[in-house]
């Protein structure tokens, strides 16, 4: 069955440096997502992305997130100026309608000290 | 503000038996409400989704249901098995992109 894949898993980087999460959606998919999970806490919706550009997204997507379909198979997640409380898993999903199952990737682990 | 609740927090049960997860919900507007299965360390993975005028929706031993009307939903799992032992999420869309978790029921299946 096909997955989203995210990478990498596990992200270190320090406080105020800039960082890109990769994904790579199910190919005939046209709605893409990104969520994080901070430790404990339940899961956020930050962005969705059809067509190439943004649909919806959430108070806690602010400028320094940015989001890009480069080509026709990665979907990135941007973090200029990272701060510690970005430290969190960052879910990928995609879909092939917006009322449709969302298949998430396993996350990235973004730890920043 | 938009909100979903589920119950319990966390529940344990024996290999076989039966069990139901509750959520309550008050988003607005409604466009579908979902439940995922998370393990640990890894994403979410869809069980059902419901619109509005769907009342009940199966997945092999996984059945929901939902009442727009007073707007609950509940999980049943039949006969559970080992492997059922998850974090089980509500999800609830007001637009049909941007999803509200809940924060989960944790369930624990002992052999």
């Amino acid at each position: 069955e096909p997955e989203v894949t995210q990478t990498p898993s596990h992200q270190v980087t320090q406080m105020g440096q800039e960082v890109i999460l990769r994904c790579v959606p199910i190919s005939n998919h046209l709605y893409f997502y990104w969520y994080r999970q901070i430790l404990g806490q339940k899961v956020e919706f930050l962005v969705s992305f059809y067509n190439n550009e943004i649909s919806e997204k959430s108070e806690i997507f602010d400028d320094q997130f940015s989001v890009e379909r480069p080509d026709g198979s990665n979907f990135t997640l941007k973090i200029r100026s990272t701060k510690l409380e970005d430290s969190a898993m960052y879910f990928c999903a995609s879909s092939g309608q917006a009322v449709q199952p969302q298949h998430f990737g396993d996350g990235t682990r973004l730890s920043i000290l | 503000k938009n909100q979903v609740e589920q119950s319990p927090q966390s529940l344990i049960i024996l290999e076989g038996k039966n069990c139901t997860l509750q959520c309550n919900y008050t988003v607005s507007p409604f466009s579908n409400l979902r439940w995922y299965k998370q393990d640990t360390g890894r994403g979410p993975v869809s069980l059902t989704i419901m619109t509005f005028s769907e009342n009940t929706k199966s997945n092999g031993r996984y059945t929901a249901t939902l009442d727009a009307d007073t707007k609950q939903s509940s999980l049943h799992i039949t006969a559970s098995q080992l492997s059922d032992s998850a974090s089980y999420i509500c999800v609830v869309s007001a637009t049909g992109y941007a999803l509200n978790f809940g924060k989960g029921t944790s369930l624990l299946v002992t052999p």
